[in-house]
């Protein structure tokens, strides 16, 4: 299973982008990169994934290098409900399942 | 869409109790289900993977006959933790997935607290 490598924690001031990097240097070629973030006592939230090309939708863009072995998922303007744990995670190959690392910490700050 | 209802919220029992906790997706067909479990401050371990109409995958490490999963239709997976005990007490979340390559989508959460 390929595993990703997360900073365990990172500030960000409100209204500016967050930029958080995520290493997965032993992915397959057909194995997705996933990210989800959970706030505290809650489920996690799915918040968007890829395979080769860069990703955007209404909560981010993911950005995946071109030997895929790297990613960054971006939140355009922070607000300070974005604060939370982001999970990085490659699906492992044929299956649905998500093994979760330890993630990062953000947070945001007025 | 894609809504994935966790009961209870929380629980409070004795030791020695077993106690269920229903996973429901709301308004899509789930092939598959997962049960994690989340000790305070780690972070989601995976326990089981569970198909409709089949018997539960556990990972390594998972008791299968402590930690009962059934997922009888569609849309309903059930896991119930039997003679619980105090280390039983942990957040224990469910997720949901329709088609392959689709995200997954989890519940939220049930915290149980063993006595």
């Amino acid at each position: 299973d390929a595993k990703t490598t997360q900073p365990p924690s990172m500030d960000c001031a409100e209204g500016r982008a967050a930029n958080l990097p995520c290493n997965h240097s032993t992915i397959s070629g057909n194995e997705y990169v996933y990210w989800y973030r959970q706030i505290h006592s809650q489920g996690p939230q799915y918040i968007i994934h890829g395979l080769k090309n860069n990703e955007t939708n209404e909560m981010a863009s993911l950005i995946i290098t071109e030997d895929r072995k790297s990613s960054t998922l971006i939140l355009p303007h922070a607000t300070l409900r974005d604060t939370a744990v982001y999970y990085c995670i490659v699906r492992v190959s044929n299956t649905d399942k998500l093994i979760f690392g330890t993630g990062t910490r953000l947070q945001v700050f007025p | 869409g894609a809504v994935v209802s966790q009961h209870p919220s929380w629980v409070i029992c004795k030791s020695g109790t077993s106690v269920k906790i229903e996973c429901r997706s709301l308004d899509f067909q789930a092939t598959t289900m997962f049960w994690y479990r989340q000790f305070p401050k780690q972070s989601l371990m995976l326990m089981a993977t569970s198909n409709e109409g089949s018997k539960a995958t556990y990972e390594q490490g998972v008791e299968k006959d402590k930690f009962l999963i059934n997922h009888a239709s569609l849309t309903l997976s059930t896991l119930t933790v039997t003679s619980a005990h105090p280390e039983d007490s942990s957040f224990y979340i469910c997720s949901a997935v329709g088609d392959s390559n689709q995200p997954q989508h989890f519940g939220d959460g049930t915290r149980l607290s063993i006595l």
